[in-house]
């Protein structure tokens, strides 16, 4: 069975600082997803960034970046320049190919004024 | 990216009674459905995986004749909780996808049984 595992039930970061969120996962799969979703108040689920795990770079989206490490089985998600409006719950996800998504437990982030 | 409908929003419905939840794709053709439960300050659990014109595949420990999906075209899965009592208020979030892409999120029902 694959498990994801977050570790930080909370964090916490200054305003235009840069916060690191964790999450590691089991699988013996080769081909596989990886998410991090943003779950603001208004519980809407909003996808963050996404990661193949046959791609070696790490993905990139704007302020949001991962750092994938396939054979430690870790893919953390770095905010750099926090805003306020980044303050939410933030979920990892692991996907096979064609399968359902499983979740993470998530880590609630504050942002800090 | 693509959007999903969700509907309602919320509800409050009597113990006894049944509720119906939609899910619409809106502007694609969902292969695939999923139905999810999440518990205060918790994470999504998946219920179950509804692929168009046949029967949904339970999760573990989900009731599925207390929790009746139908996903009756490419566009529409319905989440039916049957005979509601009111440990089965929570709040329940569908999810669609095409083939191998991502999956989009409806904006989620909040269920309150009383």
């Amino acid at each position: 069975a694959q498990t994801v595992t977050q570790s930080q039930p909370e964090m916490s970061v200054q305003e235009a600082e840069t916060v690191t969120l964790s999450c590691t996962y089991d699988t013996s799969e080769s081909d596989y997803y990886l998410f991090w979703y943003k779950q603001p108040p208004s519980r809407q689920m909003i996808l963050v960034i996404r990661q193949e795990a046959y791609k070696q770079q790490n993905a990139t989206e704007n302020r949001f970046s991962v750092n994938f490490q396939k054979a430690a089985k870790s893919f953390s998600l770095k905010i750099s320049d926090s805003q306020l409006g980044d303050a939410a719950m933030y979920f990892c996800a692991y996907r096979r190919a064609n399968n359902d998504m499983r979740f993470g437990a998530g880590t609630r982030l504050t942002v800090k004024p | 990216g693509a959007v999903v409908s969700q509907h309602p929003s919320r509800v409050i419905c009597k113990s006894g009674t049944s509720v119906k939840i939609e899910c619409r794709s809106l502007d694609f053709q969902a292969t695939t459905m999923f139905w999810y439960r999440q518990f205060p300050k918790q994470s999504l659990m998946l219920m179950a995986t509804s692929n168009e014109g046949s029967k949904a595949t339970y999760e573990q420990g989900v009731e599925k004749d207390k929790f009746l999906i139908n996903h009756a075209s490419l566009t529409l899965s319905t989440l039916t909780v049957t005979s509601a009592h009111p440990e089965d208020s929570s709040f329940y979030i569908c999810s669609a996808r095409i083939l191998n892409t991502e999956a989009f999120f409806g904006q989620g029902t909040r269920l309150t049984v009383v």
